[in-house]
């Protein structure tokens, strides 16, 4: 059974500093890989889709890399907003016809101005 | 605006009513998926539709819960009977093939 595990649960840093969420999972059969952004009481957004084939996708400001050999992935935002602000959700792809998504408890970020 | 849309946006029910929520997904995509998450937890997986083929159902779905997507177009989730522990946010997504899944603003039932 597939468990992804989100390191920290939860991060406070200045504006400006560069961060990185991690990310692991235990079955390195994995179909793809996605991170999610959610703000309080809202639905998820997504950031960034990589692969299974793939080692890294970026998006502006943001970087994700995947090892899936050692289960893990990193989430690197660059140059932190106080509009970063919100839990980041780290969700694995199963094989196997669904692709459906398997998450981690995420990792609350806060960005003081 | 063309992303998932859910509705309603909240529900609130006493224990023992039927409660439907609605799901609309990306017009072009064939996979529907739905989700629910509770207070500091993650999403978990509920059930997969293929079209209008559901193809995988998660043990969390009692048989309390019903969910159908006619037509392969808009998809609904029946909760019968609705207990407490009902109560948290639920969330539709869908995908194109094994894409990227994009999820929809969610439903938050509280049981009462």
């Amino acid at each position: 059974k597939q468990e992804v595990t989100q390191i920290p649960a939860a991060l406070s840093v200045p504006e400006g500093e560069n961060l990185v969420l991690n990310c692991s999972f235990t079955d390195s059969a994995i179909y793809n890989l996605q991170w999610f952004r959610q703000d309080p009481g809202k639905g998820l957004t997504s950031l960034l889709l990589i692969q299974s084939s793939q080692r890294e996708q970026t998006s502006g400001r943001l970087n994700a890399s995947l090892d899936k050999s050692s289960g893990r992935s990193t989430l690197y935002i660059a140059a932190s907003q106080p509009g970063d602000s919100a839990t980041y959700l780290c969700a694995v792809g199963t094989q196997g016809g669904s692709e459906k998504l398997v998450f981690g408890k995420g990792t609350k970020l806060t960005v003081n101005p | 605006d063309t992303g998932v849309s859910q509705n309603p946006r909240h529900k609130i029910t006493k224990r023992g009513q039927n409660v439907t929520f609605r799901c609309d997904p990306i017009s072009e995509h064939n996979r529907l998926y739905w989700y629910r998450q509770t207070l500091g937890q993650g999403p978990e997986f509920l059930t997969y539709f293929q079209n209008e083929a559901q193809l995988e159902k998660s043990r969390l779905l009692s048989d309390r819960f019903s969910a159908e997507r006619p037509k392969g177009s808009f998809s609904t989730l029946e909760i019968q009977r609705t207990e407490q522990g009902d109560s948290a946010m639920y969330l539709c997504a869908s995908s194109l093939g094994g894409g990227a899944m994009f999820f929809g603003p969610g439903t938050r039932l509280t049981v009462l």
